[in-house]
């Protein structure tokens, strides 16, 4: 079964500052990684994927993640923050054998301190 | 840029009522798909459907729920008597490719109240 742990509900950084938001899958075999972000009342965004193609992966807003399968981890990094990325920020795997179902972490709520 | 939408974003609902969830899907997308999301804790899947069948289902997803396409539009999530424990976000997806690498594309939610 696939699993996915975001560590980190909440996260505040300066506006300027290295973002790095935390995520660690569970997986039995190869995974698809998805980083999502909801801003207030709006659905959910796709900010980047991995789907076993190049290892960092580049999104939008200058996101970027890196799958690292010895560690287990998709972390989403920005260099620097904008007071615009102040979101709620979704880790989530799927098998690609198995089916479509997503499986998500329980989220990062990112502050931005201007 | 095509969006998925969904009505109504809020609503509340007394214990043992139906309610019907409403979502409009991207218009070439084949996939669809329920999510919730109880305060606090985490998207959880709930059913996919294609085709006009249901594809895959959650241990959420017991004989109170059903899911439809009655106009080959809509996609719709009913719940035939709803639970306080049913309270929550619940969020359409839709995509065009099997497999899961497709992106699923999410609308806003709905909120979901039940008194």
């Amino acid at each position: 079964a696939q699993s996915v742990t975001q560590l980190g509900s909440h996260v505040s950084v300066s506006e300027g500052a290295l973002v790095l938001l935390r995520c660690n899958y569970s997986s039995s075999v190869p995974p698809y990684l998805f980083w999502y972000v909801q801003y207030p009342n709006q659905g959910l965004q796709l900010l980047l994927k991995y789907t076993s193609a190049a290892t960092l992966v580049k999104g939008i807003n200058g996101f970027e993640a890196e799958f690292k399968k010895s560690e287990t981890s998709f972390h989403l990094t920005k260099p620097s923050a904008h007071m615009s990325d102040a979101a709620e920020y979704f880790c989530a795997v799927s098998d690609p054998n198995t089916g479509n179902q997503f499986y998500f972490g329980t989220g990062t709520s990112l502050t931005v301190i201007p | 840029e095509p969006e998925v939408t969904q009505t109504p974003s809020h609503q509340v609902t007394q214990m043992g009522q139906e309610v019907i969830l409403r979502c409009v899907p991207i218009s070439n997308h084949l996939y669809f798909y329920w999510y919730r999301q109880i305060l606090g804790q985490k998207v959880e899947f709930l059913v996919s459907f294609y085709n006009n069948e249901i594809s895959e289902k959650s241990e959420i997803f017991d004989d109170q729920f059903s899911v439809e396409r009655p106009d080959g539009s809509n996609f719709t999530l009913k719940i035939r008597s709803t639970k306080l424990e049913d309270s929550a976000m619940y969020f359409c997806a839709t995509g065009g490719l099997a497999g899961g690498a497709d992106t699923q594309y999410f609308g806003p939610g709905t909120r979901l109240t039940v008194l």
